[in-house]
């Protein structure tokens, strides 16, 4: 089972402009990953955010999370066409070692 | 530094065929993961060794998957006998040992083997 779901399952917008991505998820939570996955690639990670962490910032991207919501958000500034991938979530529930990953946003940048 | 190595990178079976997928991890690591990514969906755990031990293999159908990390090192996956749901990526990840306790690790990820099963 998933326990993480991204949202919108996917987006397209214009080179330069912001890419907002939201992850919902159900139980407590120890931290909360993002990754990037390009077309036939194996994923990358992206940013780790710790539970008692509110936002945290790498380069173009700018992740938040609000417990008390069960949520996160990942920011993507002034996107470029290199940004087309999909987006997940992965979160590690409260007691356990394992990460579960969300379904995904597939991005598109158009140039 | 190497990634993690994983092969082949695609193949074609007939159902009820065996196929075995593997993986070598990035040096040092000592976690290492199996995950199955079926098409528009996130990856699922199959099992995760920390060394040479199957410490989570809760979601491994082992009816007809079995796995093992000899050495602690390299690991294969293998599938016998393939059915047609079994057709996803299957992805290896590796992630350097937790010291804290907690799994806080980034996972380095493989390319990926693409099962198509016939």
């Amino acid at each position: 089972s998933q326990q993480g779901e991204e949202d919108p399952q996917a987006l397209s917008i214009q080179e330069g402009e912001n890419a907002t991505m939201n992850c919902s998820y159900k139980t407590s939570i120890n931290n909360l990953q993002w990754y990037r996955q390009n077309s036939g690639r194996g994923l990358v990670h992206l940013i780790l955010i710790r539970s008692n962490e509110r936002e945290k910032h790498s380069g173009r991207l700018r992740v938040t999370l609000d417990t008390s919501k069960k949520s996160s958000s990942l920011l993507i500034t002034a996107s470029r066409a290199a940004d087309t991938a999909s987006y997940f979530c992965a979160t590690s529930p409260g007691g356990t070692y394992k990460y579960i990953f969300g379904t995904g946003t597939r991005l598109k940048v158009l140039a | 530094e190497a990634g993690v190595v994983q092969s082949p990178r695609y193949k074609i079976i007939e159902k009820k065929q065996p196929v075995a997928f593997w993986c070598n991890p990035i040096s040092g690591h000592n976690t290492l993961y199996w995950y199955r990514q079926n098409l528009g969906q996130g990856p699922e755990l199959l099992i995760r060794y920390e060394n040479e031990e199957a410490v989570d293999d809760s979601q491994l159908p082992k009816d007809r998957f079995s796995a093992e990390r000899l050495k602690g090192v390299d690991s294969t996956l293998k599938i016998q006998p393939a059915e047609l749901g079994d057709s996803a990526v299957y992805l290896c990840a590796s992630s350097p040992w937790g010291r804290t306790g907690t799994n806080t690790d980034t996972q380095y990820f493989g390319p990926g083997t693409r099962l198509t099963v016939l």
